[in-house]
């Protein structure tokens, strides 16, 4: 299967701070790429789609001056958590789509702890 | 009701059995169909995608789609404990761009 990378995999900051996310497909170009959390013993929820050279798609209730998304290049996005509370504490998970077989392939994850 | 249904479990099957995994899904123009394992703490895994009616074996894997009755399904035979995890149905619409993704059924192997 297809390699997709995210870093950092675990970050504590301070509340107040920002935190940025790098998500890398390391095989395969992605025009689209998607952002998760997941709160422990949750669901994924999506949060936006980032699409290659134009703005991200945010889903209702998610707030895009706060997850500030940048999709570079065919094989970057960036989430940018901006001035992080300990209610963003969660697990983020990237995916990018394989067109050619309508694949998601993920990412193994960023746990933010906010103190 | 949602786009993709899944039982939520938990599911328990003995070591050997085989644990039968259910999904259906209501948008018809959906095209590709996948189901991911995700281990508590990780990130969802890939182990199948199945595009046309009928049965796709990988391994102790199998997946079932049966588009006229929106269902697809995941068969794990010899079920083994390191089977225990989240499994998540998944289905692509091609012509809207969407994929969609059940909230995953729990699935216990005990020896």
């Amino acid at each position: 299967g297809a390699v997709v990378s995210q870093h950092p995999s675990r970050v504590i900051c301070k509340s107040g701070t920002s935190v940025k996310i790098e998500c890398r497909s390391l095989d395969f170009q992605a025009t689209t790429m998607f952002w998760y959390r997941q709160f422990p013993k949750q669901s994924l929820m999506l949060m936006a789609t980032s699409n290659e050279g134009s703005k991200a798609t945010y889903e209702q209730g998610v707030e895009k001056d706060k997850f500030l998304i940048n999709h570079a290049s065919l094989t970057l996005s960036t989430l940018t958590v901006t001035s992080a509370h300990p209610e963003d504490s969660s697990f983020y998970i990237c995916s990018a789509f394989r067109q050619v077989s309508d694949t998601q392939y993920f990412g193994p994850g960023t746990r933010l702890t906010v103190l | 009701q949602k786009e993709v249904e899944q039982n939520s479990g938990p599911l328990s099957v003995p070591e050997g059995a085989i644990a039968s995994l259910n999904c259906t899904y209501s948008d018809r123009g959906s095209q590709s169909f996948f189901w991911y394992r995700q281990y508590s703490g990780k990130s969802p895994e890939l182990i199948m995608s199945i595009y046309s009616n009928g049965d796709k074996e990988d391994g102790r894997f199998t997946a079932q789609l049966n588009k006229a009755s929106q269902y697809v399904s995941l068969l794990i035979r010899d079920s083994q404990p390191s089977d225990s995890a989240t499994y998540l149905c998944a289905v692509h619409n091609t012509n809207a761009g969407k994929s969609t993704f059940g909230d995953g059924t729990t699935l216990t192997v005990k020896p």
